[in-house]
């Protein structure tokens, strides 16, 4: 079954420093990759996702994320976090086939934004 | 512009208790899913839907059940509350389809069991 990890809980970074959230997934075949942002009282809203073709893709709000398969990774950047920023986020990976458009979700990264 | 609604923003109810939660979409999508969002855990898959009265178990669903009538609403019950389902509830959409396609999400549900 597939799975994905987020290793930071919880991260801290100040407002125009630059952002990186880690995800690293475990399934055989190619996955499909989604990265999500929950703000404060919000549902989740996508960022951007990954099906196929150029490793680099670009999001909303100035996010991109760059697919690694040789380290199964699919890490989120930001080149200069603003405080609306502060979020929780969330990488998932999808399934094709049969699955429904399943997603699993990893544990999630809080993101503080000091002034 | 897209929408998912969620029928409460807010529940308490005792333990015992059934409970319904609702929640309606207006895209037309044949998917609908119910999570649970902890603490460290992420979201996890409690019951999904991918046709009007059509329902598949997701990883969690002990304790839960669901019903879709019609297209746009899925429910989720809880037949006798317990306080180990305090938790967020989330609610999403998506159409069918390789590659999975976004899934829209509800504001959410916070239950408190007491």
């Amino acid at each position: 079954a597939q799975s994905v990890t987020q290793p930071d809980i919880h991260i801290t970074v100040s407002e125009g420093a630059s952002l990186e959230l880690r995800c690293n997934y475990s399934y055989g075949a190619t996955p499909y990759l989604f990265w999500y942002v929950q703000s404060p009282g919000q549902g989740l809203q996508l960022l951007l996702k990954y099906f196929s073709g150029d490793t680099l893709v670009q999001g909303i709000k100035g996010f991109e994320a760059e697919f690694k398969r040789s380290q199964s990774s699919f890490n989120l950047r930001k080149p200069s976090v603003h405080w609306s920023d502060a979020a929780e986020y969330f990488c998932a990976v999808g399934l094709g086939g049969t699955s429904y458009g399943k997603l699993t979700f990893g544990q999630g990264t809080i993101l503080t934004v000091h002034p | 512009d897209v929408k998912v609604t969620q029928s409460s923003r807010y529940l308490v109810k005792r333990t015992g208790e059934k409970v319904f939660l609702e929640c309606v979409q207006d895209m037309d999508h044949e998917n609908m899913f119910w999570y649970r969002q902890d603490p460290g855990l992420g979201l996890r898959l409690i019951y999904f839907s991918y046709d009007v009265k059509m329902k598949e178990k997701g990883d969690i669903p002990e304790g839960y059940s669901v019903s879709r009538e019609k297209k746009e609403r899925f429910s989720l019950i809880l037949e006798s509350a317990s306080t180990n389902q305090t938790s967020m509830y989330l609610c999403a959409s998506s159409f069918p389809g390789t590659p999975p396609d976004t899934q829209y999400f509800g504001p959410g549900t916070r239950l408190t069991v007491l």
